[in-house]
């Protein structure tokens, strides 16, 4: 049963525009988001992060929407850079559980020049 | 840098074989994981530990076992290495921020 779902194995878009990472979940229990990136032979790092108790955060270029009753978030790189190309996984928790995270499969971003 | 360390970086063995994997940390954090990444499937919790000698088992902890004997260090175990162990496998932390997990740069193990 996999509870977080990323439907797009891959994303092309061109340098300069929008990139949007989409991402789903089955389990109403979860109550915080995460965004990870990761390179190739390197670990994923921490990207970016939202509460169920909001329903959008901003870091810089990037944006992470939340609509619970979709069960549904999404991440928006504007501007995209071609060093943004790398695997994107969504990741969710139960505050109360410990800090388990539940990861999705991935999403290969390309940004092409 | 999240002070991780994992040892090896990549390994070949024999199936049958006992594997042990090593994720040390500098940051005196609570938590540690050990996820494995397989295409198709993103990062599968293997097991997780909330303290010294406090560990559980996470979605794909068949096969694996752990021993936590220090804050510092998180051992994973395959104790009969089989070919569809071959993975890279993730260390990770958290500490003060609610949730967020820090990872190593990952071991790649090879079972042939």
């Amino acid at each position: 049963d996999q509870q977080v779902k990323q439907n797009s194995p891959s994303l092309s878009v061109q340098e300069g525009r929008i990139s949007i990472l989409n991402c789903d979940y089955t389990n109403s229990m979860f109550d915080y988001f995460l965004w990870y990136k990761k390179y190739p032979a390197e670990g994923p790092t921490f990207l970016i992060s939202i509460s169920s108790i909001k329903d959008k955060n901003e870091d810089g270029r990037f944006t992470v929407f939340l609509n619970k009753s979709a069960k549904h978030l999404s991440l928006h790189i504007v501007p995209s850079q071609p060093g943004d190309s790398a695997v994107y996984f969504c990741a969710a928790s139960v505050e109360t559980s410990g800090s388990r995270l539940t990861f999705g499969e991935g999403t290969q971003l390309t940004v092409n020049p | 840098d999240a002070g991780i360390t994992q040892s090896p970086r990549h390994k070949v063995t024999e199936t049958g074989t006992p594997v042990t994997l090593r994720c040390h940390q500098t940051e005196n954090h609570r938590y540690m994981y050990w996820y494995r990444q397989d295409p198709g499937h993103g990062l599968r919790l293997i097991h997780y530990s909330y303290g010294v000698k406090d560990t559980d088992k996470g979605e794909v902890s068949d096969g694996y076992s752990v021993s936590r004997s220090k804050t510092e260090d998180f051992l994973l175990t395959l104790e009969s290495a089989t070919s569809s162990q071959t993975s890279v496998y993730f260390c990770a932390i958290s500490g003060t921020a609610k949730n967020i997990q820090y990872f190593g740069a990952g071991t790649r193990l090879s079972v042939l």
